[in-house]
Protein backbone atom coordinates (compact mmCIF):
# COMPACT_ATOMS: atom_id res chain seq x y z
CA UNK A 1 0.00 0.00 0.00
CA UNK A 2 0.96 3.12 -1.09
CA UNK A 3 2.69 5.83 1.91
CA UNK A 4 3.65 8.85 2.73
CA UNK A 5 7.41 9.07 4.10
CA UNK A 6 8.93 11.91 5.69
CA UNK A 7 12.74 12.26 6.02
CA UNK A 8 14.22 12.75 8.58
CA UNK A 9 12.47 11.06 11.58
CA UNK A 10 14.20 13.31 14.34
CA UNK A 11 16.02 16.73 13.93
CA UNK A 12 17.91 18.79 16.23
CA UNK A 13 18.53 21.74 15.45
CA UNK A 14 19.97 25.13 17.28
CA UNK A 15 17.62 28.18 17.63
CA UNK A 16 18.05 30.62 14.78
CA UNK A 17 19.26 28.00 12.42
CA UNK A 18 17.29 26.81 9.07
CA UNK A 19 15.73 23.49 8.66
CA UNK A 20 14.44 21.78 5.76
CA UNK A 21 11.77 18.94 6.17
CA UNK A 22 11.38 16.81 3.56
CA UNK A 23 7.78 14.72 2.60
CA UNK A 24 7.26 12.16 0.04
CA UNK A 25 3.34 12.26 -1.07
CA UNK A 26 1.45 9.24 -2.45
CA UNK A 27 2.32 9.31 -6.07
CA UNK A 28 -1.11 10.20 -7.41
CA UNK A 29 -2.15 12.84 -4.69
CA UNK A 30 -2.82 16.17 -5.60
CA UNK A 31 -3.01 17.84 -2.21
CA UNK A 32 -0.26 18.21 0.14
CA UNK A 33 -0.62 19.50 3.74
CA UNK A 34 1.53 19.61 6.69
CA UNK A 35 0.73 19.92 10.08
CA UNK A 36 2.10 19.63 13.61
CA UNK A 37 1.62 18.56 17.12
CA UNK A 38 3.59 19.96 19.90
CA UNK A 39 3.53 17.34 22.58
CA UNK A 40 0.62 17.08 24.46
CA UNK A 41 -1.22 19.14 22.46
CA UNK A 42 -3.60 18.57 19.51
CA UNK A 43 -2.54 18.38 15.80
CA UNK A 44 -2.73 21.84 14.60
CA UNK A 45 -2.90 22.64 10.76
CA UNK A 46 -0.41 24.36 9.04
CA UNK A 47 -0.64 24.90 4.74
CA UNK A 48 -2.06 23.17 2.47
CA UNK A 49 -0.81 23.45 -0.91
CA UNK A 50 -2.33 22.29 -4.68
CA UNK A 51 -1.03 23.21 -8.04
CA UNK A 52 2.39 24.71 -6.59
CA UNK A 53 1.24 27.33 -5.12
CA UNK A 54 -0.50 27.63 -1.13
CA UNK A 55 -4.02 26.94 -1.34
CA UNK A 56 -4.75 27.69 2.66
CA UNK A 57 -2.74 28.44 5.85
CA UNK A 58 -3.36 28.99 9.53
CA UNK A 59 -2.11 31.58 11.41
CA UNK A 60 0.84 29.60 12.95
CA UNK A 61 2.22 29.67 9.02
CA UNK A 62 4.07 32.89 9.13
CA UNK A 63 6.51 34.47 7.56
CA UNK A 64 9.47 32.02 9.03
CA UNK A 65 7.66 29.19 7.37
CA UNK A 66 7.79 28.00 3.34
CA UNK A 67 6.59 25.63 1.59
CA UNK A 68 7.99 23.69 -1.61
CA UNK A 69 7.87 21.19 -4.12
CA UNK A 70 10.87 21.55 -5.96
CA UNK A 71 10.06 18.25 -8.28
CA UNK A 72 7.37 15.72 -8.67
CA UNK A 73 7.86 13.77 -5.90
CA UNK A 74 9.03 15.98 -2.66
CA UNK A 75 7.04 18.16 -0.91
CA UNK A 76 9.28 20.21 2.02
CA UNK A 77 8.75 22.64 4.48
CA UNK A 78 11.21 25.15 5.36
CA UNK A 79 11.36 26.93 8.80
CA UNK A 80 13.84 30.24 8.25
CA UNK A 81 15.43 30.97 12.11
CA UNK A 82 14.00 27.97 14.07
CA UNK A 83 12.64 29.48 18.00
CA UNK A 84 12.36 27.16 20.92
CA UNK A 85 8.53 26.83 20.67
CA UNK A 86 8.54 25.40 17.06
CA UNK A 87 9.47 22.28 18.35
CA UNK A 88 7.55 19.90 17.64
CA UNK A 89 6.22 16.82 15.47
CA UNK A 90 5.64 17.86 11.89
CA UNK A 91 3.46 16.06 9.81
CA UNK A 92 2.69 15.82 6.30
CA UNK A 93 -0.24 14.45 4.30
CA UNK A 94 -1.80 14.05 0.95
CA UNK A 95 -4.91 13.71 -0.75
CA UNK A 96 -5.91 12.57 -4.08
CA UNK A 97 -8.43 15.56 -4.56
CA UNK A 98 -9.57 17.92 -1.70
CA UNK A 99 -12.94 17.18 -0.76
CA UNK A 100 -14.06 15.00 0.98
CA UNK A 101 -10.76 12.56 0.71
CA UNK A 102 -9.07 11.50 3.51
CA UNK A 103 -5.77 12.53 4.08
CA UNK A 104 -3.03 10.45 4.20
CA UNK A 105 -0.23 11.18 7.02
CA UNK A 106 3.34 10.32 6.82
CA UNK A 107 4.61 9.06 10.13
CA UNK A 108 6.57 12.61 11.13
CA UNK A 109 9.64 14.47 11.97
CA UNK A 110 10.68 15.18 15.61
CA UNK A 111 11.73 18.65 15.56
CA UNK A 112 14.08 19.65 18.51
CA UNK A 113 14.86 23.50 18.83
CA UNK A 114 17.42 23.86 21.19
CA UNK B 1 -15.29 27.87 13.88
CA UNK B 2 -14.80 24.55 13.20
CA UNK B 3 -13.72 22.65 16.68
CA UNK B 4 -13.71 18.82 17.95
CA UNK B 5 -14.04 17.73 21.39
CA UNK B 6 -12.71 14.47 23.06
CA UNK B 7 -13.92 14.27 26.42
CA UNK B 8 -11.65 11.43 27.46
CA UNK B 9 -8.32 11.26 27.63
CA UNK B 10 -7.99 7.51 28.30
CA UNK B 11 -10.29 4.70 27.76
CA UNK B 12 -9.70 0.97 29.46
CA UNK B 13 -11.50 -2.25 28.24
CA UNK B 14 -11.22 -5.68 28.58
CA UNK B 15 -10.14 -8.06 25.67
CA UNK B 16 -13.51 -9.18 24.07
CA UNK B 17 -15.37 -6.29 25.31
CA UNK B 18 -17.11 -3.70 23.12
CA UNK B 19 -15.51 -0.49 23.20
CA UNK B 20 -16.29 3.40 22.22
CA UNK B 21 -14.58 6.55 21.86
CA UNK B 22 -16.46 9.72 21.86
CA UNK B 23 -16.55 12.67 19.98
CA UNK B 24 -18.42 15.69 19.78
CA UNK B 25 -18.11 18.33 16.94
CA UNK B 26 -19.19 21.82 16.12
CA UNK B 27 -18.96 23.54 13.01
CA UNK B 28 -21.21 26.21 11.24
CA UNK B 29 -22.35 23.86 7.96
CA UNK B 30 -22.60 20.56 7.18
CA UNK B 31 -19.48 18.14 8.76
CA UNK B 32 -16.82 15.23 7.27
CA UNK B 33 -16.05 13.67 9.89
CA UNK B 34 -13.08 11.40 10.72
CA UNK B 35 -11.28 8.82 12.63
CA UNK B 36 -7.75 8.22 12.64
CA UNK B 37 -5.34 5.91 14.93
CA UNK B 38 -1.84 6.57 15.82
CA UNK B 39 0.12 3.86 16.88
CA UNK B 40 3.58 4.62 18.39
CA UNK B 41 6.32 6.15 16.53
CA UNK B 42 4.03 6.07 13.25
CA UNK B 43 2.06 8.62 11.46
CA UNK B 44 -1.79 9.32 11.76
CA UNK B 45 -3.35 6.44 9.76
CA UNK B 46 -6.89 6.86 8.48
CA UNK B 47 -9.83 4.47 9.75
CA UNK B 48 -13.39 5.82 8.54
CA UNK B 49 -14.83 8.75 7.75
CA UNK B 50 -18.24 10.37 7.17
CA UNK B 51 -19.50 12.34 4.57
CA UNK B 52 -22.95 11.83 4.04
CA UNK B 53 -25.55 8.90 3.60
CA UNK B 54 -25.83 6.27 6.37
CA UNK B 55 -25.16 7.53 9.58
CA UNK B 56 -23.40 4.37 11.10
CA UNK B 57 -20.03 4.10 9.01
CA UNK B 58 -17.90 1.11 8.62
CA UNK B 59 -14.19 1.33 8.22
CA UNK B 60 -10.93 -0.25 8.73
CA UNK B 61 -10.01 -3.32 11.24
CA UNK B 62 -14.07 -3.52 12.32
CA UNK B 63 -14.24 -0.19 13.90
CA UNK B 64 -17.40 1.77 12.55
CA UNK B 65 -18.82 4.82 13.64
CA UNK B 66 -21.99 6.52 14.36
CA UNK B 67 -22.83 9.99 12.73
CA UNK B 68 -25.34 11.42 15.23
CA UNK B 69 -26.76 14.85 13.48
CA UNK B 70 -28.66 16.43 16.92
CA UNK B 71 -26.17 15.31 19.06
CA UNK B 72 -23.01 16.60 17.00
CA UNK B 73 -21.37 13.42 18.10
CA UNK B 74 -19.32 10.62 15.95
CA UNK B 75 -18.55 8.28 18.31
CA UNK B 76 -16.48 5.48 17.42
CA UNK B 77 -17.38 1.57 18.41
CA UNK B 78 -16.01 -1.88 18.21
CA UNK B 79 -18.06 -4.86 19.24
CA UNK B 80 -15.23 -6.64 20.30
CA UNK B 81 -11.48 -5.10 21.17
CA UNK B 82 -8.54 -6.61 20.53
CA UNK B 83 -5.32 -6.00 22.34
CA UNK B 84 -3.54 -4.75 19.27
CA UNK B 85 -6.57 -1.73 19.17
CA UNK B 86 -4.39 -0.25 21.93
CA UNK B 87 -3.71 3.45 20.44
CA UNK B 88 -4.04 6.79 19.94
CA UNK B 89 -7.41 7.72 18.75
CA UNK B 90 -8.05 11.08 17.06
CA UNK B 91 -11.43 12.53 15.75
CA UNK B 92 -11.14 15.27 12.94
CA UNK B 93 -13.90 17.46 11.33
CA UNK B 94 -14.25 20.02 8.52
CA UNK B 95 -16.53 21.63 6.88
CA UNK B 96 -18.15 20.49 3.54
CA UNK B 97 -18.91 23.22 1.00
CA UNK B 98 -16.60 26.05 3.25
CA UNK B 99 -13.35 26.08 0.79
CA UNK B 100 -11.42 24.97 3.45
CA UNK B 101 -9.74 21.78 3.20
CA UNK B 102 -8.14 21.88 6.78
CA UNK B 103 -9.06 19.29 9.32
CA UNK B 104 -9.49 20.04 13.06
CA UNK B 105 -8.59 17.50 15.21
CA UNK B 106 -9.48 16.54 18.64
CA UNK B 107 -6.74 16.24 21.66
CA UNK B 108 -7.07 12.60 21.09
CA UNK B 109 -7.78 9.57 23.28
CA UNK B 110 -5.75 6.83 24.74
CA UNK B 111 -7.58 3.56 24.17
CA UNK B 112 -5.83 1.03 26.27
CA UNK B 113 -7.15 -3.00 25.71
CA UNK B 114 -5.85 -4.75 28.89
CA UNK B 115 -5.83 -9.15 28.09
Amino acid sequence: EPEVTQTPSHQVTQMGQEVILRCVPISNHLYFYWYRQILGQKVEFLVSFYNNEISEKSEIFDDQFSVERPDGSNFTLKIRSTKLEDSAMYFCASSEEASPYEQYFGPGTRLTVT
Amino acid sequence: AQSVAQPEDQVNVAEGNPLTVKCTYSVSGNPYLFWYVQYPNRGLQFLLKYITGDNLVKGSYGFEAEFNKSQTSFHLKKPSALVSDSALYFCAVRESGAGSYQLTFGKGTKLSVIP
